[in-house]
């Protein structure tokens, strides 16, 4: 079964650039995150979809940052425009629909580390 | 406020030497507990989960974990450290019962003395 997989791996951007970051979740994974760790801070949750909708957004920072997950398959994370504070590591999460006998556990991809110059 | 505490922000040990990372949780429940690693340039790897039964869990690269409930700590060991282990340590929490987001730790730095 393959993982939780992010593209790019790694994206160098200019300050005022627009950048968007790829997830595709584990087949069947309703749940899909977003969590981000910028340098020296801890990870950090953004946002958790339902299929394609939105369940929590509380963790992101600013409009800069666009979610979306269309068709409830995969999810893109658009920074527009990007400043130096948005360099990071972004890191995608998917996990089944909670049913009984099943366990919330997250299955994290390799993240995606973006740097703004 | 759900939160996971490690108190050691970096930690420096002699390779061959045993290792105990610290981790604290306050949840309303007993949350699932993670432990994850983080190298230099890569992503996070899972080395071991703790969601019921048995209090000392087993993990990958002879890591293995402990849980308190009455300290409400999920401590991570290793008895012998190799040079590779040099990397950031996260801990981290998941509710049992709800959708809810992974709570993590600050992250411990280990660095491994030749």
């Amino acid at each position: 079964e393959a993982g939780v997989t992010q593209f790019p791996s790694h994206s160098v951007i200019e300050k005022g650039q627009t950048v968007t970051l790829r997830c595709d979740p584990i087949s069947g994974h309703d749940n899909l995150y977003w969590y981000r760790r910028v340098m020296g801070k801890e990870i950090k949750f953004l946002l958790h979809f339902v299929k394609e909708s939105k369940q929590d957004e509380s963790g992101m920072p600013n409009n800069r940052f666009l979610a979306e997950r269309t068709g409830g398959t995969y999810s893109t994370l658009k920074v527009q425009p990007a400043e130096l504070e948005d360099s990071g590591v972004y890191f995608c999460a998917s996990s089944p629909p909670l049913a009984p006998g099943t366990r919330n556990e997250q299955y994290f991809g390799p993240g995606t580390r973006l740097t703004v110059t | 406020a759900q939160s996971v505490t490690q108190p050691d922000i970096h930690i420096t040990v002699s390779e061959g030497a045993s290792l105990e990372l610290r981790c604290n949780y306050s949840y309303g429940a007993t949350p699932y507990l993670f432990w994850y690693v983080q190298s230099p340039g890569q992503g996070l790897q899972l080395l071991l989960k703790y969601f019921s039964g048995d209090t000392l869990v087993q993990g990958i690269k002879g890591f293995e974990a402990e849980f308190k409930r009455s300290q409400s700590s999920f401590n991570l060991r290793k008895p012998s450290v190799h040079w590779s282990d040099a990397a950031e340590y996260f801990c981290a929490g998941v509710s049992k019962t709800s959708y809810d987001k992974v709570i993590f730790g600050p992250g411990t730095s280990l660095s491994v003395i030749p």
